[in-house]
């Protein structure tokens, strides 16, 4: 069965940072790109970014391009997104997404989401 | 950057049929994936790649992509299938490579 397992949302002032995590299971992890996907309250989804199942290509929206940092380990089955200079419109409930092979190519299982709220 | 446009509701009556649009310059020569989410849910993968279903979809989803319309059609809509739908797509032109549109609310009369 797959699985995944966000972590890492909370609290965070404006301009500070934060590390969500992915657990995955049920699944070869390295053959499979994986994406981040947001959605702010009460709004519709808005892609973060995604990773290539052997890191060798990253992508990143324009409104996270220079602060966020997708990674992963595959030896740890696990997807990371940094989070640095956060904005009041980053708030927003993250899902990590397993792609059904390379980017792009559509996310067939999702996690339930971590909330991220910035705020002072 | 590329734009997909999707009407903000569409109502229909249980045991009908329901068109969901997602507009786009040329969508027709992109692979189109559409989701359903249900409130408080995490999305689901409805159609890939225009019009194929993956496992545990019922045939009564279906998809068509042309020009610069993409549907989602759902057949003998249940009350169950009352959620948010959402297209997307991959495009390489634009600062961002995966678009979203801005969702359908899908309400069973």
């Amino acid at each position: 069965e797959v699985q995944l397992l966000e972590s890492g949302g909370g609290l965070v002032q404006p301009g500070g940072s934060l590390r969500l995590s992915c657990a995955v299971s049920g699944f070869i992890f390295g053959n499979h790109a994986m994406t981040w996907v947001r959605q702010a309250p009460g709004k519709g989804l808005e892609w973060v970014s995604s990773i290539s199942g052997s890191e060798t290509s990253r992508y990143y929206a324009a409104s996270v391009k220079g602060r966020f940092t997708i990674s992963r380990d595959n030896s740890r089955n696990t997807l990371i997104l940094q989070m640095n200079s956060l904005r009041a419109e980053d708030t927003a409930v993250y899902f990590c997404a397993k792609d059904r092979y390379s980017s792009g190519s559509g996310s067939d299982f999702w996690g339930q989401g971590t909330l991220v709220t910035v705020s002072s | 950057s590329y734009v997909l446009t999707q009407p903000p509701s569409v109502s229909v009556a249980p045991g009908q049929t329901a068109r969901i649009t997602c507009g786009g310059h040329k969508i027709g020569t992109k692979n189109v994936h559409w989701y359903q989410q249900r409130p408080g849910q995490a999305p689901v993968l409805v159609l890939y790649d225009d019009s194929d279903r993956p496992s545990g979809v019922p045939e009564r989803f279906s998809g068509s992509n042309s020009g610069n319309t993409a549907t989602l059609t759902i057949n003998r809509v249940e009350p169950g299938d009352e959620a948010d739908y959402y297209c997307q797509v991959w495009d390489s032109s634009g600062s961002d490579f995966v678009i979203f549109g801005g969702g359908a609310k899908l309400t069973v009369l």
